[in-house]
């Protein structure tokens, strides 16, 4: 069964930094979205992506963060300089027009 | 804006109890409701949506739009059904956001 993939599962960075968090969405999925969850809340909509674009974001999504598609197969979050409450598990997920598949998760932790 | 309540964060039950687990929504249109479950270390995974009406796992969810809720039921709760739970709407669309409630955590007592 096709699965949405994500690397690393766990990433250590030092504040300040940049981090790119990688997903290979499900071939055949033309909506894609990043969530995060951070530890012992709920799960939190960051933005969707679609056709090349961003079709909604959230306000936690806001100028550090970005997303792109380099290329046919990944879909990168880029967070541009990290702070302490950067910290949380994120997950990538893709829809092909019902329900959304999500990755297994990166764990983020900004030291 | 849509939003998805799940008032208990932690339900115990013991093994062969009925179980039910809390949504309820607010959304102005017709939204796509699921339940998502997701077991300890693993990824969130689609237990149920609300269009299919299907069982799975023995788990059922019926829409009530009058009350705007979709509670989770299980006749008889087995252990393997620990886990955190995740009510979700989405407006009809593909791009559409999935907007989760904050999760029931399920604990099955032998």
């Amino acid at each position: 069964e096709p699965e949405v993939t994500q690397t690393p599962s766990h990433q250590v960075t030092q504040m300040g930094q940049e981090v790119i968090l990688r997903c290979v969405p499900i071939s055949n999925h033309l909506y894609f979205y990043w969530y995060r969850q951070i530890l012992g809340q709920k799960v939190e909509f960051l933005v969707s992506f679609y056709n090349n674009e961003i079709s909604e974001k959230s306000e936690i999504f806001d100028d550090q963060f970005s997303v792109e598609r380099p290329d046919g197969s990944n879909f990168t979050l880029k967070i541009r300089s990290t702070k302490l409450e950067d910290s949380a598990m994120y997950f990538c997920a893709s829809s092909a027009a019902l329900e959304a598949f999500f990755g297994q998760g990166t764990r983020l932790t900004v030291v | 804006a849509q939003r998805v309540t799940q008032p208990e964060k932690l339900l115990s039950v013991f093994k062969g109890a009925p179980v039910e687990l809390k949504c309820n929504y607010s959304y102005s249109g017709s939204p796509e409701l699921f339940w998502y479950v997701q077991y300890s270390r693993q990824r969130l995974q689609l237990l149920l949506r609300h269009i299919s009406r299907e069982s799975i796992k023995g788990f059922t969810a019926d829409l009530n739009k009058g009350e705007t809720s979709f509670h989770l039921k299980k006749p008889f709760a087995q252990e393997e059904d620990s886990a955190m739970y995740y009510c979700a709407l989405k407006r009809a669309g593909g791009y559409q956001k999935v907007t989760f409630g904050t999760g029931t955590k399920l604990q099955v007592i032998p």
